[in-house]
């Protein structure tokens, strides 16, 4: 059952254009989280949120900014792509530090 | 780095067989430890779980084997079946807000 819901499917953009994620929980968790999939299956942890405060930032390129506008919501915004941004990127919560994650499907981004 | 290791990167059974898929880890203050099972198109979702202070786990035909002082462990499917083919990722945790994943194993099934 679908409780970590992500939009949209799949996105093809162009070098240099702007994209936006979403991502929505029904489970009631308190923390969310971005990873990002590359074409090897390699799962990179990029952000994590805990009531809506930034906990984990790994090294990403600046072009990359998680927005919270609450427990239920994470979306990630990339300023302007490149081609090395084309992956699969996978929302995540849980509850408080505990490490059980859900994923949602992902949402696969390619950019030409 | 890679702080989670995973061994085979793929691998092939025939349907009955017992899979036995490895991994390793470098941090000793990771003290949990979940596995993942991926289909495509689909994201992560956690099978089974083991924290440090136990050696073994089962949960029906999946059981984690843990040997803190080797920082291993290995997952072992018995009756492997068809819809067990998926890719499988070792992951670790601390207790706080990261969680590592290993490169994950691909295992096949085939009847």
């Amino acid at each position: 059952e679908t409780a970590v819901f992500q939009t949209p499917n799949y996105h093809v953009t162009q070098v240099g254009n702007e994209v936006s994620f979403n991502c929505k929980q029904t489970l009631g968790h308190d923390t969310m989280y971005w990873y990002k999939q590359d074409s090897k299956k390699l799962l990179k942890i990029m952000f994590s949120y805990n009531n809506k405060q930034l906990i984990v930032n790994e090294t990403v390129p600046r072009r990359f900014s998680p927005q919270s506008s609450d427990k239920a919501h994470l979306n990630l915004r990339i300023k302007s792509v490149e081609p090395e941004d084309s992956a699969v990127y996978l929302c995540a919560s849980g509850r408080g530090s505990q490490n059980t994650l859900y994923f949602g499907a992902g949402t696969r981004l390619s950019v030409l | 780095q890679q702080q989670v290791r995973q061994s085979p990167q793929s691998l092939t059974v025939w349907e009955g067989e017992t899979a036995i898929l490895n991994c390793s880890y470098e941090d000793s203050t990771f003290n949990y430890f979940p596995w993942y099972q991926q289909f495509p198109g689909e994201g992560p979702a956690l099978l089974i779980s083991i924290r440090s202070v136990s050696d073994k786990k089962e949960d029906g035909r999946f059981t984690i084997f843990f040997n803190k002082r080797e920082k291993k462990l290995s997952l072992h499917i018995t009756d492997s079946q068809p819809g067990d083919s998926a890719t499988y990722f070792c992951a670790a945790g601390t207790g706080g807000y990261k969680v590592v994943f290993g490169s994950g194993t691909r295992l096949l099934v085939s009847p």
